[in-house]
């Protein structure tokens, strides 16, 4: 098993650009999220879903969107990157309810210039 | 938001000693997860508690579940230079299992 891949591991963009993160896992997991990870901030929640066709904002959600069509994959769709967005990105997922333990992938690394 | 208080935030050890980091929550949790982070790397659960006094070990980490509730504790036992990393703690506040509270983490360096 792969586990939750992401990609691409690193991305440069420009500032007003849009581009996707994309995220799959091959564990059958109902849970996945975004978090993103700053110098001293920790992992903040972006956006997350308990299922396919179900998502919800985490605590920074502006300037991202997702979709969850399929169990495998959560997407993260940046509308137009801004120098704030530069971040280190990592999808995790879990079983379930009673499946707290998050598995997460290696992450993105996104410079936005 | 809500938030969990880790500490130390970092330390610088020798190799062989023991370690010892927290997280402390004015509110109650009903879990308590920890994670490793290795440099570039996302990170990995380490040991999760689920009651109240619970101690549990893997290899030479221990951790405990407060008995209020609101703490837990990592111990590491006899440092290795590959303990190296950012070790965070994670809860699951209130009755919500649907996203976790993070520590901002305790970031270990071993000296060889």
């Amino acid at each position: 098993n792969a586990g939750v891949t992401q990609t691409p591991k690193f991305q440069v963009l420009k500032t007003g650009q849009s581009m996707t993160l994309q995220c799959a896992q091959d564990m059958n997991h109902e849970y996945m999220s975004w978090y993103r990870q700053d110098p001293g901030m920790g992992l903040r929640l972006i956006h997350y879903s308990v299922g396919a066709g179900i998502t919800d904002q985490g605590e920074v959600p502006n300037g991202y969107n997702v979709s969850r069509s399929t169990t495998e994959d959560f997407p993260l769709r940046l509308l137009s990157a801004a120098p704030s967005q530069t971040s280190v990105y990592f999808c995790a997922s879990r079983r379930g309810r009673t499946g707290y333990g998050y598995t997460f992938g290696s992450g993105t690394r996104l410079t936005v210039v | 938001g809500q938030q969990l208080n880790q500490s130390p935030q970092s330390m610088f050890i020798q190799e062989g000693e023991d370690v010892s980091m927290n997280c402390t929550s004015s509110s109650i949790f009903n879990t308590w997860l920890w994670y490793k982070q290795d440099p570039g790397e996302g990170p990995v659960l380490l040991i999760a508690l689920y009651k109240a006094g619970e101690l549990t070990s893997n290899g030479r980490l221990t951790a405990q579940f407060g008995i209020t509730r609101k703490d837990s504790f990592l111990n590491i036992s006899a440092s290795i230079p590959s303990d190296v990393g950012i070790y965070f703690c994670a809860g699951l506040f209130g009755g919500n299992n649907r996203k976790l509270i993070w520590g901002l983490g305790t970031s270990l360096a071993v000296n060889p």
